[in-house]
């Protein structure tokens, strides 16, 4: 069975500082993996994507993630916040259907 | 290019009323899934359709069906509604049934049941 746990419901940092979202997995197959934004009142916005290619994956925005397989993580980073990052972020495995996590809040501080 | 649509955008109904919630894929795709996001947690998976055909289902009970037309858009049937069903329904579009394939979502219908 698939499934992933976002290991923080909530995580803050002020302007400029880095970000990081943590993600675990847990798949008996080579998973895809996804990172979702959603910001309030708007519909859910691909970050980055991972399929097997590259473990390190660059998305939008500035963000990116590594897939680390020994640690079934696919944690989300950035190096520099900015105050309109904050929002819902959702990270997703998908192997017949996408399984998501139950999401962490970014709070960006001025 | 039109990204995917969803009507209505909030739906108020009462307990054991059925519902019917309707969604227009991205152009050029011809896989829509449906979810379900409670208040506070994450979409859950409902079901998708590939060509017409339903393509794989969650753990929804049977009285959550669903429909794709020739032109690949959706609709979601709901019978028996159930306080528990007060969700934001989302749906969302794709190339193709693959897992790896980006999902574009559309803005979600909002539905209270009283």
């Amino acid at each position: 069975a698939q499934s992933v746990t976002q290991l923080d419901s909530h995580v803050s940092v002020s302007e400029g500082t880095p970000v990081l979202l943590r993600c675990n997995y847990s798949s008996s197959y080579s998973p895809s993996l996804f990172w979702y934004v959603q910001h309030p009142n708007k519909g859910l916005q691909l970050l980055l994507k991972y399929t097997s290619a590259a473990t390190l994956v660059k998305g939008i925005n500035g963000f990116e993630a590594e897939f680390k397989k020994s640690e079934t993580s696919f944690h989300l980073t950035k190096p520099s916040a900015h105050m309109s990052d904050a929002a819902e972020y959702f990270c997703v495995v998908s192997f017949n259907d996408m399984r998501f996590g139950a999401g962490t809040r970014l709070t960006v501080k001025p | 290019e039109t990204g995917v649509t969803q009507s209505p955008t909030h739906l108020i109904k009462t307990r054991g009323q059925q519902v019917t919630l309707r969604c227009s894929s991205q152009s050029g795709h011809n896989t829509v899934s449906w979810y379900q996001q409670a208040l506070g947690q994450g979409p859950q998976f409902i079901f998708q359709y590939y060509r017409e055909e339903e393509n794989g289902r969650g753990n929804f009970p049977p009285r959550f069906s669903g429909l794709q037309f020739p032109n690949y858009s959706s609709e979601l049937n709901v019978n028996a509604l159930e306080l528990d069903d007060s969700a934001l329904y989302l749906c969302a579009s794709s190339g193709g049934g693959a897992s790896y394939n980006e999902q574009f979502f559309g803005p979600g219908t909002r539905l209270t049941v009283l």
